[in-house]
């Protein structure tokens, strides 16, 4: 089983639709949590942490439920611009912090 | 530079060549890692070095695969005799490392290796 697990997609909305991504991550040494965006053919960079209580940055919010070792990413009013990869992230407190990224979920918003 | 940087940016050798790929980290950043990503496909973690301890080579594919960094710094991750299944661009990454919380990775453009 992989330490962080995503549905890959792709998802398929269209602008302006709310989308949500989950992931799941397994070790219980998790203890720092991330969102990044790949878009084709680019390197991965930070879109926002997770906080435990929960966090919001423009339309983008996440979400942390330690208790089920749950994450998500809801995106609102979704834009041309936002189609990408979005990979979940954790950060071990043990092996020196290592850190885990999911293999992604693919988006594509459509006009 | 202000960034994680990598080279060559380009690679296309011969089945059976070895190669050598190249990352400079942040500088002071402790933490580096090695990713792989073929096309279309997720992130890959090949190997993970954290300041002075052991790095964690868990991820290396096989024993063609190695990677060591100088002096905390620079890191090489070389492949030898390629496969065209080495085929994939090389992502390196790093961290302050300092503690759990808040501590963004940055990637390099990454190294495209094609094996012909």
């Amino acid at each position: 089983r992989k330490e962080v697990e995503q549905d890959p997609g792709p998802f398929n909305v269209p602008e302006g639709a709310t989308v949500a991504f989950n992931c799941t991550y397994s070790n219980s040494a998790s203890q720092s949590f991330f969102w990044y965006r790949q878009d084709c053919r680019k390197e991965p960079k930070l879109l926002m942490s997770v906080y435990s209580s929960g966090n919001e940055d423009g339309r983008f919010t996440a979400q942390l439920n330690r208790a089920s070792q749950y994450i998500s990413l809801l995106i609102r009013d979704s834009k041309l611009s936002d189609s990408a990869t979005y990979l979940c992230v954790v950060r071990l407190s043990t092996g020196g912090f290592k850190t885990i990224f999911g293999a992604g979920t693919r988006l594509f918003v459509k006009a | 530079g202000a960034g994680v940087s990598q080279s060559p940016s380009n690679k296309v050798t011969e089945k059976g060549k070895d190669v050598e790929l190249r990352c400079d980290p942040i500088s002071g950043h402790t933490a580096l890692y090695w990713y792989r990503q073929s096309l279309g496909q997720g992130l890959e973690f090949l190997i993970y070095f954290q300041g002075n301890s052991a790095p964690d080579k868990s991820g290396l594919p096989s024993d063609r695969f190695s990677a060591e960094r100088t002096g905390g710094s620079v890191s090489t991750l070389t492949i030898q005799r390629t496969q065209q299944e080495d085929s994939a661009v090389y992502l390196c990454a790093s961290s302050s490392g300092q503690s759990a919380d808040g501590n963004t990775i940055y990637f390099g453009e990454g190294s495209w290796l094609t094996v012909v």
